[in-house]
């Protein structure tokens, strides 16, 4: 299995409800990622977890919330979103952090009405 | 993270000619890799250099990183339209972090 799994592939959501995006990999990577992109942008990175612990947070606003429940899964939680906050939302991994190719999901479409 | 340029922003290229993208950066890299994101698609890993004046061939791909490891071009040849797409350079910053260039994105007309 070389690939990694994204769920759901589409997402609409209002301000004010709770939501998470769930991504999956058995490829035996030690490094998973988030990453945030919009139209015509390249991917910004969010979150980086290596080992299952928290490695890099790049000042993300409180209402992403990331969570690492075991090597093969990372998910986003996501509360009182923004409309600016719709996007591409991106899980990549790599075999670890100091690994370089990252393998990149097909993305969360984000809509936040 | 490390910061790179990357020139041009849109290539419109008749099916059959040449073109080339450069990515540029005003500090050294330790290395460059390059993604390639077709439309509505993901970033796929094409290649990564490492070491200066190196050139990697993927069939009719050509990269390049630069002597001073500063700049890194890559260069289509013979476009067809499977290459449409956008490409982006990255660059690993000390701490790990990868970050784009702003991409190339390529339309091929047939």
């Amino acid at each position: 299995d070389t690939e990694v799994t994204q769920t759901p592939k589409h997402l609409v959501m209002g301000m004010t409800n709770k939501k998470s995006l769930k991504c999956e990999q058995h490829m035996g990577h030690r490094a998973m990622y988030w990453y945030k992109q919009k139209a015509k942008k390249p991917p910004e990175l969010m979150f980086v977890y290596s080992y299952e612990k928290l490695s890099i947070n790049e000042s993300v606003p409180s209402r992403f919330s990331p969570e690492c429940p075991n090597s093969s899964l990372l998910n986003l939680h996501l509360h009182a979103l923004q409309p600016e906050d719709s996007a591409l939302y991106l899980c990549a991994s790599s075999l670890g952090q100091t690994y370089n190719e990252q393998f990149f999901g097909p993305g969360t479409r984000l809509t936040v009405l | 993270g490390q910061q790179v340029m990357q020139i041009p922003q849109y290539q419109h290229v008749q099916e059959g000619e040449d073109f080339t993208t450069y990515c540029n950066s005003s500090t050294t890299l330790s290395n460059i890799q390059w993604y390639k994101q077709r439309p509505g698609g993901h970033p796929v890993f094409l290649i990564q250099l490492v070491k200066s004046g190196e050139v990697k061939k993927q069939k009719r791909l050509t990269f390049q990183f630069g002597e001073a490891k500063k700049n890194s071009s890559l260069h289509i040849t013979a476009t067809q339209t499977t290459d449409v797409g956008t490409y982006f350079c990255a660059a690993r910053s000390n701490d790990y972090k990868l970050s784009f260039g702003a991409g190339t994105t390529v339309t091929v007309r047939a």
